[in-house]
């Protein structure tokens, strides 16, 4: 069975610091794997989607890279800022099924 | 474009009520989903919908029920709702199912008294 895990589970950091967000996985047979984005109170935006057979996406100051054999993707994020606080989810799809299944998120917070 | 709408946005019942959510998506997207999210648990999957006129279980599928009206549309019923269904519901869409981006609607928070 497909388990996610996302450590830590909070993250406080000064502003213009670069971080490391992760997400672990068990079962390397993947469709894909995407970072999200969760403000308080708010719905999932999508951040980076990548693909089973790609290593990284960028987008901005967010780059996504992607390790199958080792089972764990990193979100990395330059130079933080203060609206950049929120939780960060990742979820995978497994190969064979319709279903995604998502990590428990680490909440960033940014301080000024 | 308004991607993926939900109603309502809150909603009070009392146990052994019942109540449909709604959700619409004008991507022209295939797929559907329903997760419920909970403090410490993250998103779970309800039911899905891997294109028109098929419909599958999740991970908690019980004392729910979907029905996909048609492409666009993706229905949630609570039959008679418990304390336990508290939560936050999300509707979301993909293009492709397992492969494509999901994108999800503004949630839904229900409490169930």
């Amino acid at each position: 069975k497909q388990e996610v895990t996302q450590i830590p589970a909070a993250l406080s950091v000064p502003e213009g610091e670069n971080l490391v967000l992760n997400c672990s996985f068990t079962d390397s047979a993947i469709y894909n794997l995407q970072w999200f984005r969760q403000d308080p109170g708010k719905g999932l935006t999508s951040l980076l989607l990548i693909q089973s057979s790609q290593r990284e996406q960028t987008s901005g100051r967010l780059n996504a890279s992607l390790d199958k054999s080792s089972g764990r993707s990193t979100l990395y994020i330059a130079a933080s800022q203060p609206g950049d606080s929120a939780t960060y989810l990742c979820a995978l799809s497994t190969s064979g099924t319709y279903k995604y299944i998502f990590g428990t998120g680490t909440r960033l917070k940014v301080l000024a | 474009n308004a991607g993926v709408t939900q109603t309502p946005k809150f909603q009070v019942l009392k146990t052994g009520q019942s109540m449909t959510l709604q959700c619409a998506q004008d991507m022209n997207h295939n797929s559907m989903y329903w997760y419920r999210q909970d403090p410490g648990m993250g998103l779970r999957l309800i039911y899905y919908s891997a294109s028109e006129g098929t419909t599958d279980k999740g991970e908690v599928p019980n004392g729910y029920n979907v029905s996909r009206l048609n492409k666009r549309e993706f229905s949630l019923r609570l039959e008679s709702a418990a304390p336990s269904q508290t939560s936050v519901y999300f509707c979301a869409s993909s293009e492709s199912g397992p492969t494509g981006e999901q994108y999800f609607g503004p949630g839904t928070r229900l409490t169930v008294t």
